[in-house]
């Protein structure tokens, strides 16, 4: 295993309500993404992050925040958590300097009601 | 990022070989060749990769033809435990700091005992 761990692994919530996932590294590589997935629809981007304090949004972005305060940590937030965003969260990492391959950790399910 | 096709599904026996076949005819010079495999309800795990040659490492064997627009994923002993969907993927080399990975349906391999 590539070393990252997801938390938490299990989350229910009501509608409205805020919920921050975590991604936690421990191999110190420059990228971490987020991804959803949903039956139908294979991985979606979300947000991506290059560097601490760098990111950018992926291709379903609306609803999410991410923040990186340090390179280890890769946080994902929904500020007002909708039914449409009942899914599986996945994190990812890749090293970067022309090494492309992104590793993943367990995912996160969460069920808003 | 090229296309990818696949089959749906395979059948494999226990401790056969399984021969996962992926189409991506429109590859270009400096793409890659990736495959992932996602057992149910975990995360995407890689596989192997490769540009040119036929790779191999302690999972497979990946064996691209001369001119890139195919390529197969060799498990040279199937268990059980390799009943997942599989994914192949090209990616742009030394791609971008984006590099999104696009994973399509993928091929479904059941193995039997």
């Amino acid at each position: 295993d590539a070393g990252i761990t997801q938390s938490p692994r299990h989350k229910v919530t009501e509608t409205g309500t805020p919920v921050t996932l975590r991604c936690h590294q421990t191999e110190n590589h420059r990228y971490m993404y987020w991804y959803r997935q949903d039956p139908g629809h294979g991985l979606r981007l979300i947000h991506y992050s290059y560097g601490v304090k760098d990111t950018d949004k992926g291709e379903v972005s609306d609803g999410y925040s991410v923040s990186r305060s340090k390179t280890e940590d890769f946080l994902l937030t929904l500020e007002s958590a909708t039914s449409s965003q009942t899914s599986v969260y996945f994190c990812a990492i890749r090293p970067g300097q022309g090494e492309e391959t992104q590793y993943f950790g367990p995912g996160t399910r969460l069920l808003v009601l | 990022d090229a296309k990818t096709t696949q089959p749906t599904s395979m059948d494999c026996a226990e401790g056969r070989a399984a021969n996962l076949p992926c189409n991506h005819s429109t590859i270009s010079g400096n793409e890659y060749v990736y495959w992932y495999r996602q057992i149910h309800s975990q995360g995407p795990q890689y596989i192997i990769h490769g540009l040119k040659n036929n790779e191999t490492n302690e999972m497979a064997s990946l064996i691209i033809t001369e001119d890139r627009k195919s390529s197969t994923l060799i498990l040279p002993h199937a268990t059980l435990r390799d009943t997942a969907v599989y994914y192949c993927i090209v990616i742009h080399a030394g791609g971008t700091s984006y590099g999104k990975l696009t994973f399509g349906q993928g091929t479904i391999l059941t193995v039997h005992p």
